[in-house]
């Protein structure tokens, strides 16, 4: 167990919907990240937050949103959902904004029929 | 852009057996992950590794990074049935983003 949590664990949605995906990081950690895993795809960085400030950004599509709120918490926001999209979505959380090592949480997998 | 290059992707092996997975990466970076993942898992931190000629070893497999060349090595020695997984090496970009080779799927048969 990385202390890295996610809910949900599984969501099952139609396509044009909107969902929220929830992340807590380890107790200390600032910098919370999220990847995207498919088969088509494979692992990609889609978003990073430091201390509630977006830090870097991979390739996440408009479509997508994220935030960190001031208790270190994250949310991505998956709107207008596509069949696409369907993934396993992870948070990974770490110490600082870099050179630190990144924990995984056990991920969201997500469904778009 | 950072490319990062991982070979086999397949690996089906004999227990006992040893074998070496190849991690390229495409810029220059100074830290270099392994991380495991079982079937529907998360990823499981293997190794760190931050400078040139580093080695770390863990249980049956060890790990390697020449930062000139541009590659990393993870050695599997005396295979057994519980090391099968899917081995990822992601290099880090930019500030600790994470940019991951597609994976080697391992399978060791008994």
């Amino acid at each position: 167990d990385s202390g890295v949590t996610q809910t949900p664990k599984h969501l099952i949605t139609a396509t044009g919907q909107r969902v929220t995906l929830r992340c807590s990081p380890r107790s200390g950690d600032l910098s919370v990240y999220w990847y995207q895993q498919s088969l088509d795809q494979g692992l990609q960085f889609l978003i990073q937050y430091y201390n509630g400030e977006e830090r870097a950004k991979g390739n996440i599509l408009e479509r997508f949103s994220a935030q960190q709120f001031p208790d270190l918490h994250s949310e991505l926001n998956l709107s207008s959902l596509e069949l696409g999209d369907s993934a396993l979505y992870f948070c990974a959380s770490s110490e600082q904004s870099s050179y630190n090592e990144q924990f995984f949480g056990p991920g969201t997998r997500l469904t778009v029929l | 852009e950072l490319k990062v290059e991982q070979n086999p992707l397949f690996l089906s092996m004999q227990e006992g057996k040893n074998y070496t997975i190849y991690c390229n990466y495409s810029t220059t970076s100074d830290r270099l992950y392994w991380y495991r993942q079982d079937p529907g898992k998360s990823l499981e931190s293997l190794f760190v590794l931050l400078s040139n000629g580093a080695v770390k070893q863990e249980g049956r497999l060890m790990a390697s990074l020449d930062t000139k060349a541009r590659l990393s090595t993870l050695h599997i020695t005396a295979a057994v049935h519980d090391l099968s997984a899917t081995y990822f090496c992601a290099v880090a970009e930019y500030g600790n983003k994470l940019v991951f080779g597609a994976g080697t799927i391992l399978r060791v048969k008994s």
